[in-house]
């Protein structure tokens, strides 16, 4: 049973407009969540996470943005770059027994934004 | 500052071969962690550790085996390699979390393929 969910396989955008990148979870118990940015032959690098006490973390081209009613949450990249087309992955964490060390991770999302 | 290196970066193996891959941090980390990431599967953990001489089993911890002897280095070992372990492996460590949700915050190291024929 998949915790985290990214349906989109992979999205392509134009250079300069908006990207949205989906993600929704099922797990109630999670309530810190986070998207990391993976280019080829490299390892996952943190981009930014979001307490469930906030519904909206901004830094930079980034925003995240969540829904707890709804257990979604979107990545927006306003203006999209050339330099970020990268596979994004959606994690979760939760303290349920003490588990908020652990991170469930969705399947990816493959963004590319095309000149 | 290295962050979280890994060795080897690739490697192939015949069925039934062993071998261990190492990780290190150089972060001064409690937690530490083993992924798998295959095609379409996203990032699985194997197995991980909250601190020196601890491990626990993560979600597909079958087939491996870890040790974690030194707060620094996070061992991954397979005794007879199969098939189905060919993938990409990817170590991360993350901090103590003393104040807001700083533990939850992974580091990854740049992975290791792995061919297993």
């Amino acid at each position: 049973d998949q915790q985290v969910k990214q349906n989109s396989p992979s999205l392509s955008v134009q250079e300069g407009r908006i990207s949205i990148l989906n993600c929704d979870y099922t797990n109630s118990m999670f309530d810190y969540f986070l998207w990391y940015k993976k280019y080829p032959a490299e390892g996952p690098t943190f981009l930014i996470s979001i307490s469930s006490i906030k519904d909206k973390n901004e830094d930079g081209r980034f925003t995240v943005f969540l829904n707890k009613s709804a257990k979604h949450l979107s990545l927006h990249i306003v203006p999209s770059q050339p330099g970020d087309s990268a596979v994004y992955f959606c994690a979760a964490s939760g303290r349920s027994g003490g588990s908020n060390y652990k991170l469930t991770f969705g399947k990816g999302t493959l963004l590319t934004v095309n000149p | 500052n290295a962050g979280v290196t890994q060795t080897p970066k690739f490697r192939v193996l015949k069925t039934g071969q062993s071998m261990t891959l190492l990780c290190a941090q150089d972060m001064n980390h409690e937690y530490m962690y083993w992924y798998r990431q295959d095609p379409g599967m996203g990032l699985r953990l194997i197995h991980y550790s909250v601190g020196e001489g601890t491990t626990a089993k993560g979600e597909v911890p079958d087939g491996y085996n870890v040790s974690r002897l030194k707060k620094q280095n996070f061992l991954l070992g397979l005794e007879s390699a199969a098939p189905s372990q060919t993938s990409v492996y990817f170590c991360a460590s993350s901090p103590l979390g003393t104040s807001g949700r700083t533990a939850d915050t992974q580091y990854f190291g740049p992975g290791t393929r792995l061919t297993v024929l």
